[in-house]
């Protein structure tokens, strides 16, 4: 069955503090792994990654994907209070798909 | 574009009684998912649709959960009878499916909050 399991479950940190969340899968016929921002409502798109080794950059965020030790880790450097949110890990499987398979997330929350 | 339509945002039923939740996906996406989202279990698929035929719904909890969708701008989510542990936030997505059968984006719906008394 797949899996995807994302670490830490919470994370309390300071406004400035630089954090690291973790995604680790198993999925047979790996396709693409994405990370999403959940805040109040629906998840809204952050990246989405193919390849080992490239690290997709957006602003403060970044991530890469490691294929060979099956992981991904999305950093934010320094954190504001709008980065708090739960932060979703998922990855497609099987070529054309389209389906997802959710890790159950990090919540994140910045203090001032 | 309006995003993703969802209705009813919040629905109160008492256990027992029947559940439609609706949506409308963006308008020329070919895709659309069914997901609920509980604290204990995350985000999990339950069904999607391709070009209106359902394509997977091995994640379609028990057979007092149906989906359908008549057509490219709405589907339905059923449960008949509702429990108390179909209590939930259902979210819709939808999707353009890429060419030779990339992932493209799923877009969310702002989903339906369930309570099941």
């Amino acid at each position: 069955e797949d899996k995807v399991v994302q670490s830490p479950l919470s994370l309390v940190v300071h406004e400035g503090d630089t954090v690291t969340l973790n995604c680790s899968y198993e999925v047979t016929n790996f396709r693409s792994l994405l990370w999403y921002k959940q805040e109040k409502k629906a998840p809204t798109f952050l990246f989405m990654l193919t390849s080992s080794g490239i690290e997709k950059k957006s602003g403060r965020l970044s991530s890469i994907l490691d294929k060979k030790e099956l992981f991904s880790i999305l950093n934010i450097t320094a954190t504001q209070t709008g980065d708090s949110a739960v932060y979703l890990c998922a990855v497609e499987a099987r070529r054309g798909a389209q389906k997802l398979v959710f890790g159950q997330g990090t919540r994140l929350t910045i203090n001032p | 574009d309006a995003g993703v339509i969802q209705s009813p945002r919040h629905e109160v039923t008492e256990m027992g009684q029947e559940v439609t939740l609706r949506c409308k996906p963006i308008s020329g996406h070919d895709y659309l998912f069914w997901y609920r989202q509980t604290m204990m279990r995350g985000l999990e698929l339950l069904i999607y649709f391709n070009n209106n035929v359902p394509i997977d719904d091995s994640g379609m909890p028990e057979d007092r959960f149906s989906a359908k969708m008549p057509n490219a701008s709405f589907s339905t989510l059923k449960i008949q009878p509702s429990e108390p542990r179909d209590s939930a936030v259902y979210f819709c997505a939808s999707s353009l499916g890429g060419a030779g059968g990339f992932y493209n984006e799923q877009f969310f719906g702002p989903g339906t909050r369930l309570t099941v008394l």
